[in-house]
């Protein structure tokens, strides 16, 4: 069974510094993987995706995550945090074989302080 | 585009009572899903569709069914409403499996 584990509920890092969430994954086959945003009393928004090729993935609002194949990992990353940043942040990773469900990560909660 | 619309944003049931959440895209997206959000579990996929009149299960499906005789709609049925089923509803849609997912805002849904 495929797995996404994300090992920090929560995140706090000062305006302009750097930030990272972690993701790990577990899935049989090459993996596809997802970072979603959500805020408050909002559905998931997309961020980025890996699906192939390059393993540094840039995606929207300044994110990038880069696929690491032999830890296993897609961790999120921005230069430099925005109060605005402060949301609820999802890793999910899809099996590249056949239909396979989308698994979630439990979610890590980034708080960027003025 | 409207996207991912679900209907109704709140509401709340008693123990027992029926109820079908909506979901609605105007996207032509053959994927469509349904997921719970509940505090420190993520979200959990309950059931899914890969076209009109193809659903499956997914990890938490008892307590709910689901059709899809449109491309367009997936509705979630709730057939006997426990407050287990208290949490916030999600649909979400993609056009193929590489591709994204698009979500809805939500039902909020309380059992009492």
């Amino acid at each position: 069974a495929q797995s996404v584990a994300q090992p920090e509920d929560q995140v706090n890092v000062a305006e302009g510094n750097p930030l990272t969430v972690k993701c790990t994954y577990s899935v049989s086959g090459n993996p596809y993987l997802f970072w979603y945003v959500q805020y408050p009393n909002r559905g998931l928004q997309f961020l980025l995706k890996y699906i192939t090729g390059d393993n540094l993935v840039k995606g929207s609002y300044g994110f990038e995550a880069e696929f690491n194949k032999s830890q296993t990992s897609f961790h999120l990353k921005k230069p430099s945090a925005l109060v605005s940043d402060s949301a609820l942040y999802f890793c999910a990773v899809r099996n590249s074989g056949g239909y396979q469900k989308v698994t979630f990560g439990t979610g890590t909660k980034l708080q960027v302080i003025p | 585009n409207a996207g991912v619309t679900q209907t109704p944003k709140f509401q709340v049931l008693k123990t027992g009572q029926s109820m079908t959440l909506q979901c609605a895209q105007d996207m032509n997206h053959e994927y469509m899903s349904w997921y719970r959000q509940d505090p420190g579990m993520g979200l959990r996929l309950i059931h899914y569709s890969v076209g009109a009149g193809i659903t499956d299960q997914g990890e938490v499906p008892n307590g709910y069914n689901v059709s899809r005789s449109t491309t367009e709609d997936f509705p979630l049925r709730l057939l006997s409403a426990a407050p287990s089923q208290t949490s916030v509803y999600f649909c979400a849609s993609s056009y193929g499996r590489r591709e994204t997912q698009h979500f809805g805002d939500g039902t909020r849904l309380s059992i009492l």
